[in-house]
């Protein structure tokens, strides 16, 4: 099972910031958060990932708590493009550890 | 620089059948992931091969098989094709060594129909 909670579906005006959380409270010391997101019909496209320290890149932001429960991926202009299922994933330490999928959620952007 | 490569992209197959799929992962990687996506199951996790050998599986019948090659290149195959085995199979890439803060990139995708 998913490690991983998130909301079915938010809207976000195009132009806005679209902030999208998910629930982690069973992570451990030693596991990365990633987030992916999936347009129809196409393999899922890696954001950014973290362990404990905020991030950034040309994408997103990754905002994790100071407990490491739970984070938020930042998308600070959306566009149109932008509209997918996100998916939030906690991998374990270990290499060849597997990206346990949840059902994600549907970001749908308007103008 | 490539992205990982996945072929063919559409195939049609009937029940019984045996299907191959072919991934060359990004140039450099060493690991090369399969999962698959359905409707109903979501996106679930086939197997992992790093350095030729598996070393991650997932709760799959033996009919699911793969292997990788000494370039890094990898195929699965699936026999006896069931309806229930239509589904978008994607391949994915890592360096493979270290630890999981290793980014994996993901194909665009085989889409197998049975019918």
């Amino acid at each position: 099972d998913a490690k991983t909670t998130q909301p079915p579906s938010m809207d976000c005006a195009e132009g806005r910031a679209a902030n999208l959380p998910c629930n982690h409270s069973t992570i451990s010391g030693n596991e990365y958060v990633y987030w992916y997101r999936q347009i129809h019909s196409q393999g899922p496209q890696y954001i950014i990932h973290g362990l404990k320290n905020n991030e950034t890149n040309e994408m997103a932001s990754l905002i994790i708590t100071e407990d490491r429960k739970s984070s938020t991926l930042i998308l600070p202009h959306a566009t149109l493009r932008d509209t997918a299922v996100y998916y939030c994933i906690v991998r374990g330490y270990q290499a060849g550890t597997a990206l346990i999928f949840g059902k994600g959620t549907t970001l749908s952007v308007s103008s | 620089k490539a992205g990982v490569t996945q072929t063919p992209r559409y195939l049609i197959k009937t029940r019984g059948q045996q299907v191959t799929l072919s991934c060359s992962p990004i140039s450099g990687h060493r690991s090369v992931s399969w999962y698959q996506q359905t409707p109903g199951q979501g996106l679930q996790f086939l197997f992992e091969y790093f350095s030729e050998t598996q070393r991650n599986k997932g709760n799959f019948p033996g009919r699911f098989s793969g292997r990788q090659f000494s370039n890094s290149r990898s195929e699965m195959n699936v026999s006896t094709l069931e309806l229930g085995d239509s589904a978008l199979y994607l391949c994915a890439s890592s360096p493979g060594d270290g630890h999981s803060g290793n980014t994996i990139y993901f194909g665009e995708g085989s889409w197998l129909t049975v019918v």
